[in-house]
């Protein structure tokens, strides 16, 4: 009965270097979504994957920002070349079908000095 | 693009009382869903109560429920008897049906409950 998970819960990282960001969705769960929470932009959605189909990307705040879900579970966000402007809290969210409630994870804080 | 307002950064209200949170949306959609989610301060965003645009029926969850005014494009949030544990950051989101099912989210409006 595990809920959505998210690793590492915090990350401080230097500006220009790439970070992975990691989330276990709840089983079974076919939707999977990332959001970023920064205190100027609010909640903001960035990708959306639902099972097999191509994946959502057009929240997406660069090219910088990539995403991808390994046998429709697990999905990495990875953020290359960081810069201070993405500072921010990245939420990851799964749902068992795409107009379901969305189950939030606790979130990975993620600071860039 | 769909836009959500909550024009009230900062509520407070004292425990056992009544309070009422705004949002206001704008869209050209005629079939979406609606939601409230509360975030404490553990981060862990929880969904509050859900409402389906196509009915008339305001939602209601125990001591939350809703007040949809779909002509007006207001959807707001109505907590009953207080209680200390539902001090937090209160989002408000819009869903597009039938295409993507990303939440648009409003800024937030932080809800303290005193003693």
């Amino acid at each position: 009965g595990a809920g959505v998970s998210q690793s590492p819960s915090n990350k401080v990282t230097e500006k220009g270097k790439d970070v992975e960001l990691r989330c276990d969705p709840i089983s079974g769960h076919t939707a999977l979504y990332w959001y970023r929470q920064s205190l100027g932009q609010g909640l903001e959605f960035l990708i959306y994957f639902q099972g097999n189909s191509a994946p959502d990307k057009s929240g997406l705040p660069s090219d910088r920002f990539s995403a991808e879900r390994t046998g429709g579970s697990v999905s990495t966000l990875t953020i290359q070349r960081t810069q201070q402007e993405d500072s921010a809290v990245y939420l990851c969210a799964s749902s068992s079908q795409g107009w379901n409630e969305q189950f939030f994870g606790p979130g990975t804080r993620l600071t860039v000095l | 693009a769909q836009t959500v307002t909550q024009s009230q950064p900062e509520m407070s209200v004292q425990e056992a009382e009544t309070v009422t949170l705004s949002c206001t949306y704008d869209t050209s959609e005629n079939n979406y869903y609606l939601f409230w989610y509360k975030q404490p301060p553990s981060r862990q965003m929880i969904l509050v109560i859900r409402q389906e645009a196509y009915k008339q029926q305001n939602a209601t969850e125990n001591r939350f429920s809703v007040n949809f005014q779909k002509a007006a494009k207001s959807f707001s949030l109505k907590i009953s008897d207080s209680q200390l544990g539902d001090t937090a950051m209160y989002f408000c989101a819009f869903m597009k049906m039938n295409s993507g099912y990303a939440l648009n989210f409003g800024k937030g409006t932080s809800l303290l409950v005193t003693p």
